[in-house]
This record gives structure tokens, sequence and C-alpha cells, in this order.
């Protein structure tokens, strides 16, 4: 089946770093996805990482996949209170064309 | 290259009204995709549109709703006899004929607001 799932929410203060997690359950996914959504605006596609990679870095994001468990995380360094927003993890089964999201991790960064 | 576009960005209507949502594609692209965002809810996909053709509705409401994608124009979403349950933001999303497993580009999304 496809689901995606993720804590609802995470508070972490300026300047730690965040870690936001998500299991997904299609194990054929090729494509898996961070977006993050502001209040009131649309979706910005943050990273996506390939089902063949372990790690993939970008300035203050990290994403890591654990193929063994379904297992991705997405890591903020030095977050920043422009930070605070809702974080979607998202795949696209292998073969597919939907766009599977999970309910999304909100997250408070207290200055 | 302009992005995604969708208008209005926000709609308010009445219970029983009509509500048409519009999306035009990026340049280039012709598969376009709608998504629904229920209140404190992730994304569910609704359909999936090329040019002229319904590829998949798995995700549509059985009645009142219907979307389209022209030979020339947006696409779009057609919601009939409004209830507040429809209440929501709703996204297009669109990615060019390369196949599958291509990032799809969304766009900031229609609010609608059923009174």
């Amino acid at each position: 089946g496809e689901d995606v799932e993720q804590s609802l929410f995470l508070s972490v203060r300026e300047g730690d770093s965040s870690v936001i997690n998500c299991t997904y359950t299609d194990s054929s996914s090729t494509y898996l996805y961070w977006y993050k959504q502001e209040p009131g605006a649309g979706l910005q596609l943050l990273t996506y990482i390939f089902s063949n990679m372990d790690m993939k870095q970008d300035q203050r994001l990290t994403v890591l996949l654990n193929k063994k468990d379904k297992h991705l995380s997405l890591r903020i360094a030095d977050t920043q209170t422009g930070d605070s927003a809702i974080y979607f993890c998202a795949e696209i089964p292998t073969g597919g064309f939907k766009t599977i999201f999970g309910a999304g991790t909100r997250l408070f960064v207290k200055a | 290259n302009a992005g995604v576009m969708q208008n209005p960005r926000h709609l308010v209507r009445r219970r029983g009204q009509e509500a048409r949502l519009r999306c035009s594609p990026m340049k280039g692209h012709s598969h376009v995709y709608w998504y629904r965002q229920l209140p404190e809810e992730g994304l569910k996909f609704m359909v999936y549109l090329q040019k002229e053709n319904i590829i998949d509705e798995s995700g549509m409401p059985k009645e009142r709703f219907s979307a389209e994608f022209p030979k020339e124009g947006p696409s779009i979403l057609r919601i009939q006899q409004v209830v507040r349950g429809d209440s929501a933001a709703y996204f297009c999303a669109s990615s060019p004929p390369v196949g599958t497993n291509t990032e799809a580009f969304f766009g900031q999304g229609t609010r609608l607001t059923v009174v």
C-alpha cells in the first residue's frame, strides 16, 4: 500500500539542528522529496533524493535515506526562525505518477 | 519561465454555488495533477490529466467534482453545489511529458472557503 507517515510537531531553539523524520511503505519508490509550506503559501520543493543514494547534502539541509527501514530524515542545521513552516515528506512510487504526501511536520523555531 | 499559475488565490462561495479553479501549467508541460489539502492535513491526490484526457481520477469525489484540461487554455477543476466540507486548499502541479517519476512543480494553490 501507499502511506507516508511523519510526526506532527517539532519545536527547536534558534541555532539548534532540527531533524524531521518520515517513514514510507512503498519500497519501490524511486524518488523521495521534502517540501516546505509556509503559512498560507504553496509548496516549495526543498530537496529530493534518489533511492540509490544514502545521503544528500545541500547547504544547511541533509537528507538521510535508510532503504532497509524505509526511513527518510531531513536535518536542518543552524535552524532559523524563518525555517518555521510545515515540512512534507513525499514519494513517487516507481512506475507511478501520483505524489504521495505525509501529513506534514509543523516545525516551530523559538528565538 | 513562469511557474505553475493558479487563480484565483482565494475564492469564497456560498453553499450551493459553483466553484471554478484554474491552473495554467508551466510552459512545455502537458501533464497536470490536482491535489486537495484539507485543514491540518497533507495533500491528497485527486486527478491526473493530459491534454484532453483524464488519465486517473481515482481521488475525485464521485459527485459534484469534475476536471478538464482542454487543448487550449488552462486546466479547470469544477465543484458544483459546494458544501462546507469542500473548504480546502486546492493545489495544481504540472510535469513535462517525459515519463513517470518526473518531478512535479506545484502552484501556489487556491484556497476555497464555503460559507
